[in-house]
């Protein structure tokens, strides 16, 4: 089964550093995912990681431990346009080769003045 | 934008009738997936197929059912609608090779069961 952890919401103030926590606990691990969602809108893709360490993209960045089950996202240089839900998601070994992804509930952040 | 678009955006129906809803991609990607999300449950995978007439269930198959004829579209049919299936649904597609890229989602549909 799958077990994916991250905190409901959380609050950042404009220009501020954020990150956002995930535990999981998977039968199969074959990669990490972070997805931003503003509200009705559709997920999009922000970060990837396979190995342990630190991902850098611009203001996101996204770390990964295997062996502790754990990955983060840290957003600097807070905006307003940053307040969205950030979905954590982790991928498994699936029948056909398919690239399936399971889901933690997302974390709301809402970002202040 | 990964060319991938639902069809209709938002529906509303009654308990018992039949429900399909369209995933259309096109750029001939072979792995395309349902989702539905839920306050409180995130996203959760429904059918996923990896190529034409190959289908397999996901974690909330029960009730759906899923038909790819030719590439570009992947169907999800509620043969009949229950409340509890009043959600909204995401399609997706991976990019790269062996599904080893990241998944784009499709603008979603909003279906509500009455």
């Amino acid at each position: 089964g799958q077990n994916i952890d991250q905190p409901t919401e959380m609050t950042a103030t404009e220009g501020a550093i954020v990150q956002i926590n995930c535990t999981y606990q998977t039968s199969g691990f074959n990669g990490l995912f972070w997805y931003q969602q503003h509200a009705g809108e559709a997920p999009t893709f922000l970060s990837y990681n396979v190995l342990d360490g630190l991902e850098e993209k611009g203001r996101f960045s996204s770390f990964l431990s295997r062996s502790k089950g754990y990955s983060y996202l840290l957003l600097k240089e807070l905006q307003m346009k940053d307040s969205a839900s950030y979905l954590c998601a982790v991928r498994d070994f699936s029948p056909g080769g398919a690239n399936n992804l399971f889901f933690g509930t997302g974390t709301r952040l809402t970002v202040i003045p | 934008d990964a060319g991938i678009t639902q069809s209709p955006r938002h529906k509303v129906t009654e308990t018992g009738t039949p429900v399909t809803l369209r995933c259309h991609q096109t750029e001939n990607h072979r792995y395309m997936y349902w989702y539905r999300q839920d306050p409180g449950h995130g996203l959760r995978l429904i059918h996923y197929s990896y190529g034409v007439k190959d289908t397999d269930k996901g974690e909330v198959s029960d009730g759906y059912s899923v038909s790819r004829s030719k590439t570009e579209d992947f169907l999800l049919t509620l043969e009949s609608a229950t409340s509890s299936q009043t959600s909204v649904y995401f399609c997706a597609i991976s990019l790269g090779l062996a599904a080893m890229g990241e998944q784009f989602f499709g603008p979603g549909t909003r279906l509500t069961v009455l």
